[in-house]
């Protein structure tokens, strides 16, 4: 069955250090894999995409298909990134894309 | 324009009852998914509809569960019987085509006491 692996529940840092935010999966061909996130009363938002290999208010993440990886990186955290973040991936079966989703990881970051 | 609305935001039932939980998707979007988001797990799929029929069902628990989207706009979960373990958030989300981000919306919590 395909997979995604948050490995940690809650990440907890101070304001300006480097943030990863782990992300694992099953190996399928060509995954394509989403981040989104949660701040807090708020809805669920796609953050980013690996297809687009974009930028996102200072996020990035590789697709890494020796390590099946698709960590969720960024240099300086800022206290406004505390919330809670998805991996995600669709299964696809014909036009179905339902994702599949990862536990999720609590992000805290302290001033 | 508007986002994808779900209503009733909180749902308190008891056990034993029936609920309906309803979603609004972004206007024009042809592919609608229904998730449910237990206590400190990630979302889990239930229904998949492309326009007014359900095309993959797959993820639904058992046959208290059912749902439709009869114009292709709206849709409703519907539960019978609820259980306690029904309680958790549910999630709509909405997508111009299947291949297209999906937009979510804030989710209805439904708590069975």
């Amino acid at each position: 069955a395909q997979r995604v692996t948050q490995p940690e529940k809650l990440l907890s840092v101070f304001k300006g250090a480097p943030v990863e935010l782990k992300c694992n999966y099953s190996y399928s061909g060509s995954p394509e894999l989403f981040w989104y996130v949660q701040y807090s009363r708020q809805r669920l938002q796609l953050l980013l995409r690996h297809i687009s290999r974009e930028s996102i208010k200072g996020f990035t993440a590789d697709l890494n298909k020796g390590e099946t990886s698709f960590h969720l990186k960024k240099p300086f955290a800022q206290e406004e990134d505390s919330a809670m973040y998805y991996c995600a991936r669709p299964f696809e079966a014909g036009n179905n894309r339902k994702l599949i989703w990862g536990l999720g990881t609590s992000l805290a970051v302290n001033p | 324009g508007a986002g994808v609305s779900q209503t009733p935001s909180n749902k308190v039932t008891e056990k034993g009852k029936y609920v309906e939980l309803r979603c609004d998707p972004i206007s024009g979007h042809t592919a609608l998914y229904w998730y449910r988001q237990s206590l400190g797990q990630g979302p889990e799929f239930l229904i998949y509809f492309q326009g007014t029929g359900a095309a993959d069902d797959s993820g639904l628990p058992n046959d208290r569960f059912f749902a439709v989207r009869p114009e292709g706009s709206v849709s409703t979960l519907k539960i019978q019987r609820t259980e306690r373990g029904d309680s958790a958030v549910y999630l709509c989300a909405s997508s111009l085509t299947s291949n297209y981000e999906q937009f979510f919306g804030p989710g209805t919590r439904l708590t069975v006491l």
